[in-house]
């Protein structure tokens, strides 16, 4: 299995552009997770998914960000507008059901605003 | 209120020691699961261990082993014999029930572990 699969690995942009986040869970996992990692805040939850249905996006920052899973086999996480106070590693876990517990995390995707 | 709680920023150890990484948490539940996570400078993050509350015994991976002292609410990670390829960050993590099916997990700020030749 290839594993959780993030891209773009890195992405430069300018304050106010947009910026899509894409993520590829486990094939059979049915839960998907959106983190973010900043050195202040440390690693944030900001939404996750049950098969496809956001259940708690209550960790989004605020309305900038938007998730959607349209399938089962892909999400992405969109900034719009982008600000440089999101300059994070992002990261897309998931995590199969069945009263599984372990997340496996993608590689991660670095965002630079500036 | 911080549900997980690393008290200690940076370690250092000589390779081949063992070293203890603290992790302590808070919960009303009874019902959690306790992770510990490994993130080296590359930043992927890695599993490592898993403790379930009601786990009687304490986990073990390898070279990795989970002190579980549930009455304290502590589960501090132990790494024998260590290894230059374990410097890296290490992350204690919880998941406790949450409506619905899902649930979710709350991350330490965690521990910068340097081993040293």
């Amino acid at each position: 299995d290839a594993g959780v699969i993030q891209s773009p690995r890195h992405e430069v942009t300018e304050m106010g552009q947009e910026v899509t986040l894409r993520c590829k869970p486990i094939s059979g996992h049915n839960s998907l997770f959106w983190y973010r990692q900043t050195m202040m805040r440390g690693l944030e939850l900001l939404i996750y998914f049950n098969n496809n249905v956001p259940i708690d996006d209550s960790g989004m920052p605020e309305d900038r960000f938007s998730a959607k899973m349209p399938n089962a086999s892909f999400s992405t996480l969109k900034i719009q507008p982008s600000e440089p106070r999101d300059s994070a590693v992002y990261f897309c876990a998931s995590r199969s059901g069945a009263g599984a517990n372990v997340l496996t995390f993608g590689a991660g995707s670095r965002l630079t605003v500036l | 209120a911080q549900k997980i709680t690393q008290t200690q920023p940076g370690m250092f150890v000589q390779e081949k020691e063992a070293v203890t990484l603290d992790c302590t948490y808070d919960t009303s539940d009874q019902s959690y699961g306790l992770f510990w996570y490994k993130q080296p400078s590359s930043g992927e993050m890695i599993f490592l261990i898993y403790q379930g509350s009601y786990d009687e015994q304490n986990a073990t991976e390898g070279r990795y082993s989970l002190n579980f002292q549930k009455a304290r609410k502590s589960a501090n990670l132990v790494i024998s014999a260590s290894q230059l390829g374990d410097s890296a960050m290490y992350f204690c993590a919880m998941r406790e029930p949450t409506e619905g099916s899902a649930r979710q997990l709350t991350f330490g700020s965690g521990t910068q572990l340097t081993v040293l030749p």
